[in-house]
């Protein structure tokens, strides 16, 4: 139980063009989904929390115009860089909140992104 | 100060032998606890959850939990060069903490 998935795995996309990077929970319903960056060899980066039917919430520092959530079902969250540079080329994870009291955090497998 | 804190390591132990990881972490009303394993270009994988003070233990992993002394810890025992990733501590208090993780590498 507990699987969530991401799409694409890796996607190479031109300066200035948008990406759209799909995260489903497969076998639950995720009422909260977060978005995370990794940069090579360093740690996770919170950029912002999807909650289902209402405005994701952004870190500090996380331009919401540029990184664009759309939390549309219990099921499924979207990412979408917009005009993307090559410094935001980077790897995404996003992870879903468990069903338990414990609200564990259940990863998807990461998108990794390179922008040209 | 953060949140939660790892020594970054590299910890290294040779195979066979415990490895053992730490983590602080700053808020005392804090109520659950998760370590997470990320091999190196791929995602996190939850291992294990504590909740409550003492041990918990799941096949070669123990976690232990001191809400007063705010430490929690990973044991691994008879550890194996599969084993050697980066562990990360995570802490729920209102909002998700991860640590920056521990570096661990097991030698055969």
């Amino acid at each position: 139980g507990a699987v969530v998935s991401q799409h694409p795995s890796w996607v190479i996309c031109k300066s200035g063009t948008s990406v759209k990077i799909e995260c489903r929970s497969l076998d639950f319903q995720a009422t909260t989904m977060f978005w995370y960056r990794q940069f090579p060899k360093q740690s996770l980066m919170l950029m912002a929390t999807s909650n289902e039917g209402s405005k994701a919430t952004y870190e500090q520092g996380v331009e919401k115009d540029k990184f664009l959530i759309n939390h549309a079902s219990l099921t499924l969250s979207t990412l979408t860089v917009t005009s993307a540079h090559p410094e935001d080329s980077s790897f995404y994870i996003c992870s879903a909140r468990g069903t338990g009291a414990a609200y564990e955090q259940y990863f998807g497998p990461g998108t990794r992104l390179t922008v040209t | 100060q953060k949140e939660v804190e790892q020594n970054s390591g590299p910890l290294s132990v040779p195979e066979g032998a415990i490895a053992s990881l730490n983590c602080t972490y700053s808020d005392r009303v804090s109520q659950s606890f998760f370590w997470y394993r990320q091999y190196s270009g791929k995602s996190p994988e939850l291992i294990m959850s504590i909740y409550s003070n003492g041990d918990k233990e799941d096949g070669r992993f123990t976690a232990q939990l001191n809400k007063a002394s705010q430490y929690v810890s990973l044991l691994i025992r008879d550890s194996q060069p599969s084993d050697s990733a980066t562990y990360l501590c995570a802490v729920n208090f209102n909002k998700f903490y991860f640590g920056s993780g521990t570096k661990l590498n097991v030698k055969p």
